[in-house]
């Protein structure tokens, strides 16, 4: 079947760390993959998306590149702010929506 | 902004009862779904609607029910409510034009309290 796991958390990082948020993916044919971000007391919103192998998402200093030989799609951004501080969720789309159980970021000044 | 609009935000009620959450899907997007959130189970699927007509079903109690209507909102019922009902009920709508490439579109969700 189709699911996604993403590390757990909760993750605590300080302003200006790097941050690496893995994902994985198990898919029966050829998905499009997304992450999402939830700020507190909000939906989740797109951070970004790909859509075939190779493709690099990216948004807002937010990158993820779609690994098929390594079924990943993990999240990365070169230096965190605090207002980073969120839930991060990764998607796959095939058919049908599949979303990780999140994983929640702090970040402190 | 994403175009999806839940109301209301906040609901407050007592078990054994019953309440309507409603959500107007962006302009134009025809599929409209209904996630749970809680605490401790992350975001649950519960149903999809495409177009008026139910498309997909998750892990939906049979106590709720949903809705798509000719104007495409969509409405979820729940009805014989336990505390354990309690959580953020978020709609998302999604333009079927790209497939599997097209994203969800989440609403602010509906926080529902059990007391």
């Amino acid at each position: 079947g189709n699911s996604v796991t993403q590390m757990e958390g909760p993750v605590t990082l300080s302003e200006e760390a790097f941050l690496t948020i893995n994902c994985t993916y198990t898919a029966t044919g050829y998905p499009s993959l997304f992450w999402y971000v939830q700020y507190p007391g909000e939906g989740l919103q797109l951070l970004l998306k790909a859509t075939k192998a190779d493709d690099k998402g990216s948004n807002k200093g937010f990158e993820a590149t779609y690994r098929k030989e390594t079924t990943s799609f993990h999240l990365e951004k070169g230096s965190v702010q605090v207002s980073d501080s969120a839930v991060y969720f990764c998607a796959l789309s095939y058919n049908q929506f599949y979303f990780g159980t999140g994983t929640s970021l702090t970040v402190i000044p | 902004d994403s175009g999806v609009t839940q109301t209301p935000k906040h609901l407050i009620t007592a078990t054994g009862q019953r309440v309507t959450l409603r959500c107007s899907p962006r302009s134009g997007d025809l599929s409209v779904y209904w996630y749970q959130q809680s605490l401790d189970q992350g975001l649950q699927f519960l149903i999809q609607y495409y177009n008026g007509e139910e498309r997909a079903k998750g892990n939906i109690l049979e106590r709720f029910s949903a809705q798509q209507f000719p104007d495409l909102h969509s409405e979820l019922n729940l009805s014989s409510l336990e505390l354990g009902d309690s959580a953020l009920y978020f709609c998302a709508s999604r333009g079927e034009g790209g497939g599997d490439n097209s994203p969800l579109h989440f609403g602010n969700g509906t926080r529902l309290t059990v007391t």
